[in-house]
């Protein structure tokens, strides 16, 4: 079955440092990977996501995706980190027998001014 | 904006009550998901509609739970006997499209649930 790993329960970086988040996936084909955004109060967002092809995905809010199939990983980043992007960080994949999305535990960003 | 909204966003009740969601997705998407997301963790697939057809139930998804989409508009969650091991928050996603990967998901702010 496909499922996702986020080792870093909380992760604090300061304000303009770069981010990376991590994600290792489980599955035998190519993944449908994703990565949604949680604040307090508010709706997951989708950030980006990875089908096919360029392994380099960009979403919004700067940040960016690469898919690495020899390391079953999907890591998140983003160059400058902003006091607004501290949330909770979901990365995803689809589960095709479901046809659904199986999250990881999430990461906790904290930004330090 | 109609984006997906929930009722009510916070429900406290006392074990072995029942309680009921409500969930209205953005007008015109025919998929609609239910999860559930406990403290610490991420969201836990529960339930899918298909217009108003359930096509998918989680284990997760006991006998106490039942989920509604009568006209394939907004839907109910209803928890029978609340346990407190219920108490978490349930989100509610809708998509359009028949392809379900390739249409986003789009969530709802949540319900959450605390069973005293």
């Amino acid at each position: 079955a496909q499922s996702v790993t986020q080792p870093d329960i909380h992760i604090t970086v300061s304000e303009g440092a770069s981010l990376e988040l991590r994600c290792n996936y489980s599955y035998g084909a190519t993944p449908y990977l994703f990565w949604y955004v949680q604040s307090p109060g508010q709706g997951l967002q989708l950030l980006l996501k990875y089908f096919s092809g360029d392994t380099l995905v960009q979403g919004i809010k700067g940040f960016e995706a690469e898919f690495k199939r020899s390391q079953s990983s999907f890591n998140l980043r983003k160059p400058s980190v902003h006091w607004s992007d501290a949330a909770e960080y979901f990365c995803a994949v689809w589960t095709t027998g479901r046809r659904a999305l199986t999250f990881g535990s999430g990461t906790r960003l904290q930004v330090q001014p | 904006d109609t984006g997906v909204s929930q009722d009510p966003r916070h429900k406290i009740t006392k074990r072995g009550q029942n309680v009921t969601f409500r969930c209205d997705p953005i007008s015109e998407h025919n998929r609609l998901y239910w999860y559930r997301q406990t403290l610490g963790q991420g969201p836990e697939f529960l339930t899918y509609f298909q217009n108003e057809a359930q096509l998918e139930k989680s284990r997760l998804l006991s006998d106490r739970f039942s989920a509604e989409r009568p006209k394939g508009s907004f839907s109910t969650l209803e928890i029978q006997r609340t346990e407190q091991g219920d108490s978490a928050m349930y989100l509610c996603a809708s998509s359009e499209g028949l392809a379900g990967v390739y249409n986003e998901q789009f969530f709802g702010p949540g319900t959450r649930l605390t069973v005293l």
